[in-house]
């Protein structure tokens, strides 16, 4: 079956460290999204991806990085330079021109 | 800027009542305009996309949606609620310049039986 899979599905991390969220599809797709999810206010873009070895920052990309070495796979960092990452992670995916966007079903982040 | 406003924070409707959820865009070209609608801990599922032509949009499981363009709108309605309908929604327009979703806040529906 073709989608998208991110792992883990729940994710703590201690202060001051960095952690490594995983996003792999298998829709053949060019374009890759990664989005945060809070309470109240909807999906807020951290980076995309319309190529491989190709990334642009988003909206709110203080704090996480990206790498796009394969045109599967679009892991996100979130390092310990991002404040406030407890949250819910969305990763996504869609062709070029972005007919529409298929997603994962999520990565909770929890600091300890 | 281009942007999504969903008016409505919480819905609460009654079982076999009909539905409207409102969704306003700000863009300055003929936009493509999405519904997705997530239920709680899960990803996000595509209902229904407009990109041109007829503007009245049929999706999945019963929803449909309407652009009009003269009020900048493309709201999303279904004619009898179920219980299985309770998520939350969003609305989303693509934009071309950015390459990228851009997202309203999102509106939680609840159904009562």
């Amino acid at each position: 079956d073709g989608g998208i899979t991110q792992s883990p599905k729940y994710l703590f991390r201690k202060e001051g460290q960095n952690v490594t969220l995983s996003c792999e599809q298998n829709l053949n797709h060019d374009a890759m999204y990664w989005y945060r999810q809070d309470p109240g206010q909807g999906l807020r873009l951290i980076y995309y991806s319309q190529i491989v070895n190709d990334f642009q920052k988003g909206d709110i990309a203080e704090g996480y990085s990206v790498s796009r070495e394969k045109k599967e796979s679009f892991p996100l960092t979130v390092t310990s330079a991002q404040k406030n990452p407890t949250a819910f992670y969305l990763c996504a995916s869609s062709t070029q021109g972005h007919t529409e966007a298929f997603f994962g079903q999520g990565t909770r982040l929890t600091v300890v | 800027a281009q942007s999504v406003t969903q008016p409505d924070i919480h819905i609460t409707v009654s079982e076999g009542a009909s539905l409207e959820l409102r969704c306003n865009y700000s863009y300055g070209a003929t936009p493509y305009l999405f519904w997705y609608v997530q239920s709680p801990g899960q990803g996000l599922q595509l209902l229904l996309k407009y990109f041109s032509g007829d503007t009245l949009v049929q999706g999945i499981k019963g929803f449909e949606a309407e652009f009009k363009r003269s009020q900048s709108s493309f709201n999303l309605r279904k004619p009898s609620v179920h219980w299985s309908d309770a998520a939350e929604y969003f609305c989303a327009v693509y934009s071309g310049g950015y390459n990228k979703l851009i997202f309203g806040a999102g509106t939680r529906l609840a159904v009562h039986p």
